[in-house]
């Protein structure tokens, strides 16, 4: 039972436009969300995050937006990049807990120059 | 900036063999965990550690045990490899304390673990 599911495995996305990966979770516990990006044959690197006290966090080309109560947060990269390439994963954890995230599994972002 | 590194980054093994995987970080981080990535299920938390000699299960610990007797070094076990264990297993290390000021997680590079 998956509590963070990202439904598409991958998106295509010509350079230039903008990429939105999506991500839904079903634990209401869960109150901190991150996005981590991951290239071939290295680990991942964390991204950008939200608090469930905000809805929206941006940081340059990247947004994060929060709906709590439908339980979804989207990724925004505008403009994107060729080197943008990556898999994305979601992480969320839970309220009071410093230390474990459950990966949604991933979304491979293409974009084409 | 923060180090995590893993001993090796790829490994060929044998069913039934004994394989130790090392992961180091350099930042005096309290937490470390093992996940392993494979396709389609995204990472799984196999362990975790918030202190020296300290360890709690994951979602898929059975087939492997942890070790953390210093701070900065966590080792991932397998006792006995099997072939459903070939997968890319990754390290990361983070604070303890609020999500807001450090509960993000830096990951090492991967090891890909082969067993035949």
């Amino acid at each position: 039972d998956q509590q963070v599911k990202q439904n598409s495995p991958s998106l295509s996305v010509q350079e230039g436009r903008i990429s939105i990966l999506n991500c839904d979770y079903t634990n209401s516990m869960f109150d901190y969300f991150l996005w981590y990006k991951k290239y071939p044959a290295e680990g991942p690197t964390f991204l950008i995050s939200i608090s469930s006290i905000k809805d929206k966090n941006e940081d340059g080309r990247f947004t994060v937006f929060l709906n709590k109560s439908a339980k979804h947060l989207s990724l925004h990269i505008v403009p994107s990049q060729p080197g943008d390439s990556a898999v994305y994963f979601c992480a969320a954890s839970p309220s009071g807990s410093a230390r474990q995230l459950t990966f949604g599994s991933g979304t491979q972002l293409t974009v084409l120059p | 900036d923060v180090k995590v590194t893993q001993s090796s980054r790829y490994l060929v093994k044998r069913t039934g063999e004994k394989v130790f995987l090392e992961c180091v970080q350099d930042m005096d981080h309290e937490n470390m965990f093992w996940y392993r990535q494979d396709p389609g299920l995204g990472l799984r938390l196999i362990y975790f550690s918030y202190d020296v000699k300290m360890k709690e299960k994951g979602d898929i610990p059975e087939g492997y045990s942890v070790s953390r007797e210093k701070k900065e070094r966590f080792s991932l076990i397998l006792e006995s490899a099997s072939t459903n264990q070939t997968s890319m297993y990754l390290c990361a290390s983070s604070l303890i304390g609020p999500l807001g000021a450090g509960g993000t997680q830096y990951f090492g590079p991967g090891t890909r673990l082969l067993v035949l």
